[in-house]
């Protein structure tokens, strides 16, 4: 079964903090992605990665940034953390094609105080 | 810019009702869809995932349908069960990336 981890459930961090959240994936999947959740808003996407070292920016790219400097790791980075980036993050990856499954992690609660 | 639908927003039943989820998109340049089960506080779980070529795929009590044209898929699930409760969110992937709907949300009462 595909696996993908992210490195925690929940965090809680301080305004002006530099968050790191971290995602990997087991099954060498080529495309990673983070998405937001918000009640009313549903999911949306943050940054995705198309292969190592390759990012694009999504609906929301704003006070975040990216990075993938291996194959099975996809870090989302909070710059200076704000009360408006509490919300539930997740974390995706989908083998390359488009007919693929796209798998999740079980979702990083990140509460900024 | 796709927009994807889901009506109701939830929804609750008593227990072994059949029911329909509905999920509705706007562009039907589409290269599948897919529906996932999300409990509270928890990741998406994929259910289904239906090819554009495809019309319907089957999973135990689950059947999704695709109808391209119209821009529709349903989700039915048959003899519902009190740990079917959870939110379903139905996903549509085209030319550009993937549109989730705002969910639907599920209670089965015992």
């Amino acid at each position: 079964d595909v696996k993908v981890t992210q490195s925690s459930r929940y965090l809680v961090k301080r305004t002006g903090e530099k968050v790191f959240l971290e995602c990997v994936q087991d099954m060498d999947h080529e495309n990673m992605f983070w998405y937001r959740q918000d009640p009313g808003l549903g999911l949306r996407l943050i940054y995705f990665s198309y292969d190592v070292k390759m990012k694009e920016k999504g609906d929301i790219p704003e006070g975040y940034s990216v990075s993938r400097e291996k194959k099975e790791r996809f870090s989302l980075i909070l710059e200076s953390a704000s009360t408006n980036q509490t919300s539930m993050y997740l974390c995706a990856s989908v083998r390359g094609r488009a007919t693929d499954i796209q798998y999740f992690g079980a979702g990083t609660r990140l509460s900024v105080l | 810019k796709q927009e994807v639908t889901q009506i109701p927003a939830a929804l609750s039943v008593p227990e072994g009702e059949n029911l329909v989820l509905n999920c509705s998109f706007t562009d039907s340049a589409i290269y599948n869809l897919q529906w996932f089960r999300q409990d509270p506080g928890k990741g998406l779980t994929s259910l289904l995932l239906i090819q554009s070529s495809q019309r319907e795929q089957t999973s135990g009590r689950l059947n999704a349908s695709l109808d391209k044209s119209s821009g529709r898929s349903t989700l039915y699930i048959a003899a519902s069960q009190p740990g079917d409760s959870a939110t379903y969110l139905c996903a549509v992937k085209d030319n550009n990336d993937m549109r989730f709907g705002a969910g639907t949300r599920l209670t089965v009462k015992p």
